[in-house]
C-alpha cells in the first residue's frame, strides 16, 4: 500500500539558508499536517491543508511557509533557519473521519 | 493545559512481561478519537491503535490493547509478551472532531529488559 513520501531523509544546512520540505501524501487522502519533532520533545503541531487550503495553523515560526499544490503534495518552506530549528518534521496525511499516516521524516540539522 | 497526559517518562519491563502504558485526555468534544504510536530509535512514527470515542468495544490489534475507561478519561495501551523490539518512545495522542489535527502526549520510553 502506498505510504506519505517525504524529501529529503535528511538534510544539513548552514545557518541564515533556506530549506524545502517536501510531502507526497497518500492518494485520496485530503488533509496534510507538518510536525516539528525536536530532540527528546513530543511532535507539534504546525500547519495543516485541507483540500489545498489552509485548514489550521499551529506554532509555525513566521520564517517557516507552506502549501499544497494541485497535485495535493505539500512543501514546507523555512528560512533564515537557525540552530533551534533542527528537528525532525514529519508530514501525515488523512482522510476525514480516518486514520492519520505519518511519513518516515525529514531530519533536518542546522549547522 | 496539557490535554494528553502520559505520566510515565521510562519504564523498565522484563522480556515476556506485560506492560501497561497510562494515558489520560482531556477534551469536551463528544466526538474524539485516540492514538498509540510507536517510535523506535530511527524515528520513524509507528501507528499501533485508534480508539473512537463512540466505540463500545476496546480496540485490540494483535498484541496490542487499548483499555479505554471514557469515564475516567483513561487510554491505557496494554502490550502482552513483550519482546525486545518493543524497546522504544511511544506516544498516546489525541484528535478532537473528525478532521482536526491530532495532539501528542510527551511519550513513555519503553526498555524491554532480556
Amino acid at each position: 500500500a502506498a505510504g506519505v513520501i517525504q524529501s529529503p531523509r535528511h538534510l544539513i544546512k548552514e545557518k541564515r539558508e533556506t530549506a524545502t520540505l517536501k510531502c507526497y501524501p497518500i492518494p485520496r487522502h485530503d488533509t496534510v499536517y507538518w510536525y516539528q519533532q525536536g530532540p527528546g520533545q513530543d511532535p507539534q503541531f504546525l500547519i495543516s491543508f485541507y483540500e489545498k487550503m489552509q485548514s489550521d495553523k499551529g506554532s509555525i515560526p513566521d520564517r517557516f511557509s507552506a502549501q499544497q499544490f494541485s497535485d495535493y503534495h505539500s512543501e514546507l518552506n523555512m528560512s533564515s533557519l537557525e540552530l533551534g530549528d533542527s528537528a525532525l518534521y514529519f508530514c501525515a496525511s488523512s482522510l476525514a473521519g480516518g486514520g492519520y499516516t505519518f511519513g518516515s521524516g525529514t531530519r533536518l540539522t542546522v549547522v | 493545559a496539557q490535554k494528553i497526559t502520559q505520566t510515565q517518562p521510562g519504564m523498565f519491563v522484563q522480556e515476556k512481561e506485560a506492560v501497561t502504558l497510562d494515558c489520560t485526555y482531556d477534551t469536551s468534544d463528544p466526538s474524539y478519537g485516540l492514538f498509540w504510536y510507536k517510535q523506535p530509535s530511527s524515528g520513524e512514527m509507528i501507528f499501533l491503535i485508534y480508539q473512537g470515542s463512540y466505540d463500545q468495544q476496546n480496540a485490540t490489534e494483535g498484541r496490542y490493547s487499548l483499555n479505554f475507561q471514557k469515564a475516567r478519561k483513561s487510554a491505557n495501551l496494554v502490550i502482552s509478551a513483550s519482546q525486545l523490539g518493543d524497546s522504544a518512545m511511544y506516544f498516546c495522542a489525541m484528535r478532537e472532531g473528525p478532521v482536526d489535527k491530532i495532539i501528542f502526549g510527551k511519550g513513555t520510553r519503553l526498555h524491554i529488559l532480556p
